[in-house]
């Protein structure tokens, strides 16, 4: 079936380092791809997606790729901020109404 | 109201007992979902409601599992007779209308520890 895996965290990082979180995809057929975030205390939102391969999706300094020769669609950032602190989550749809999520990684940044 | 709003934002209860979660959508949205994300797991994708009607119910865990919605917005998500293993965040989110790519919103979720 239709799965999303993404690298395990916590990732812990220094202010104005690089990111890079990864994320990858088993579907059937041409999903769209999401990442949502989780900011403490808060619900998940909707950070950036993309909805056909080749797409980039950018929000906020984040970007994503989506590589179907790869099935991927990792998350980046160049310089990465405090407030940017939050539970990163990647998802996909493939219709069906049903959105798949990964488990979440944890990023921690340090100032 | 400004974001999905979801109460109440924490519940403790005791094994056995049934749990009712309130779900209150953007204005305007008619879709509605249902997903529980445990300690340490993804969020597991329980039910959604186009309008009134829930298509597809396969992702509830089990019969004790039920939810409704009424009048196109209020969703309640009820469990009966709670295990410990029901202990989650409950997180319910709204879209314009369930379709590809259409952004979902989420509410705060209900974090529910059973005892």
């Amino acid at each position: 079936g239709d799965s999303v895996t993404q690298m395990e965290g916590p990732v812990t990082l220094s202010e104005e380092a690089f990111l890079t979180i990864n994320c990858t995809y088993t579907a059937t057929g041409y999903p769209s791809l999401f990442w949502y975030v989780q900011y403490p205390g808060e619900g998940l939102q909707l950070l950036l997606k993309a909805t056909k391969a080749d797409d980039k999706g950018s929000n906020k300094g984040f970007e994503a790729t989506y590589r179907k020769e790869t099935t991927s669609f990792h998350l980046e950032k160049g310089s990465v901020q405090v407030s940017d602190s939050a539970v990163y989550f990647c998802a996909l749809y493939t219709g069906g109404f049903k959105t798949i999520f990964g488990a979440g990684t944890r990023l921690f940044v340090k100032a | 109201g400004a974001g999905v709003s979801q109460s109440p934002s924490n519940k403790v209860t005791e094994k056995g007992k049934d749990v009712e979660l309130r779900c209150d959508p953007i204005s305007g949205h008619t879709a509605l979902y249902w997903y529980r994300q445990s300690l340490g797991q993804g969020l597991e994708f329980l039910i959604y409601f186009q309008g009134n009607s829930a298509p597809d119910k396969s992702g509830l865990p089990s019969d004790r599992f039920s939810a409704e919605r009424t009048g196109g917005s209020v969703s309640t998500l009820t469990i009966q007779r709670t295990q410990q293993e029901d202990s989650a965040v409950y997180l319910c989110a709204s879209s314009f209308h369930a379709g590809e790519g259409e952004t979902q919103y989420f509410g705060p979720g209900t974090r529910l520890l059973v005892l």
